[in-house]
Order: C-alpha cells, then structure tokens, then sequence
C-alpha cells in the first residue's frame, strides 16, 4: 500500500489567497483526520471524517477554513482567505476501525507558508 | 494547563544508554495511549499502541500507564544514532476519537 498520500508537499502563497490541500488516504480506511503542526501549539486535531462525513470540527480556527471528503478516496483543506498566522505543516491521516481504533496513519505532511 | 504536557528537550544520551520518555494528562477520560516518533520533515509514524493501565512491550521499546497518577512513560533500551527523532504522545477517549497530542520531546542518541 503506498500508505496515506498528500499533495502538494510544499505550497507557498501570499496572503489573502485561497489555499487547497489534499489528502488520499489509505485504500479500506474508513477514518480521516487533518491536523496541523507548529512550534508553539505542537500537533492539533482539526477535523475529522467517518465515512465521508465530518464528525468533529471543533478544531477548526476560523470560518476561513472548510474541508470536504466528497469520496472515500479523497478529501480537501481548504484556507479562504489564507493569512500568515496560518503557515504549518498540515497533516492528514487515517485509520480503520476494524484495524484497530485509533492507529492512525500518518501522511507526510504539506508545509504551507504564507507571506 | 494544557491536556497533554511533555518536556520539549532536547534530551541528548550516549548510544547505548536507557530513554526515558514521559508525559502528564489532565483529563481521566483518557483511556487510550500511544507513542509516536517523527523524523524531521516527516509524518509521525506510530511506535507503541496501550489500552488503559499498565505495561507494553515491543522489541527495545515499552510502554507504561498510571492512570492513578495520569502519567505514560516510553522506555528505550540499547539506544541507537538511528532512534534520534522527536517522540509524541497522544492519547484519546474512546472509540476512533481524534488524538490530542503533546508536544513531543526531541530525542538525540550521541554515537
């Protein structure tokens, strides 16, 4: 399995742009997770899905940001305006409940900067 | 307070030596804890997976939980040059909850 794909690995935008980050997760997964990583507040739990549908967005900062998982196969972040606050490294991940609660499975992260 | 405090580091041992890792919660509803550890410019990938109270071998590498005292501990014995990375705790309530990590500690192994 090529395990959960991100893309892309690295975008930077100035501020005031839209921003959409990907996230393809494992193949029989039937949770999906976005989070983001920064130095000050370490690894947070943004959004997350159970087959297709958003269970918990608590996380989410601000109504700038949405995130869609139209398919099993896909899901998007997306930052409306983006701001220079918001520049992290946004991680998606995924698990399978019948795999074991919880062992989620990481993908490698998008680096966003914003100017 | 933050639900999940863990000291930053770095923590910098001889190759070789014993690691101890540990981290603090606030909330008891916590049931589920795990270990992941996360090289730079990497997604974290998961080390050690526990279920309530108590200890957890794999390999090199165990895990504890006191959820009297709501403290988790990883050890690494024979450390090696290939273990320096930054280790995470997490945790969760139940179910496939989404995960509340701390901070991580960044780990480095002399040779």
């Amino acid at each position: 399995d090529a395990g959960v794909i991100q893309s892309p690995r690295h975008e930077v935008t100035e501020m005031g742009q839209e921003v959409t980050l990907r996230c393809k997760p494992i193949s029989g997964h039937d949770y999906l997770f976005w989070y983001r990583q920064t130095m000050m507040r370490g690894l947070e739990l943004l959004i997350y899905f159970n087959n297709n549908v958003p269970i918990d967005d608590s996380g989410m900062p601000e109504d700038r940001f949405s995130a869609k998982m139209p398919n099993a196969s896909f899901s998007t972040l997306k930052i409306q305006p983006s701001e220079p606050r918001d520049s992290a490294v946004y991680f998606c991940a995924s698990s399978s409940t019948s795999g074991g609660a919880n062992e989620q499975f990481f993908g490698p992260g998008t680096r966003l900067t914003v100017l | 307070q933050k639900e999940v405090e863990q000291d930053p580091g770095p923590l910098s041992v001889p190759e070789g030596a014993i690691v101890s890792l540990n981290c603090t919660y606030s909330n008891s509803a916590f049931q589920y804890f795990m270990w992941y550890r996360q090289y730079s410019r990497k997604g974290p990938e998961l080390l050690m997976y526990t279920y309530s109270s108590g200890n957890k071998e794999d390999g090199r590498f165990t895990a504890q939980v006191d959820k009297s005292s709501k403290y988790i501990s990883l050890f690494i014995r024979d450390s090696q040059p290939s273990d320096s990375a930054t280790y995470l705790c997490a945790m969760t309530k139940g179910g496939a909850d989404g995960l509340t990590f701390g901070k991580g500690t960044h780990l480095i192994i002399q040779p």
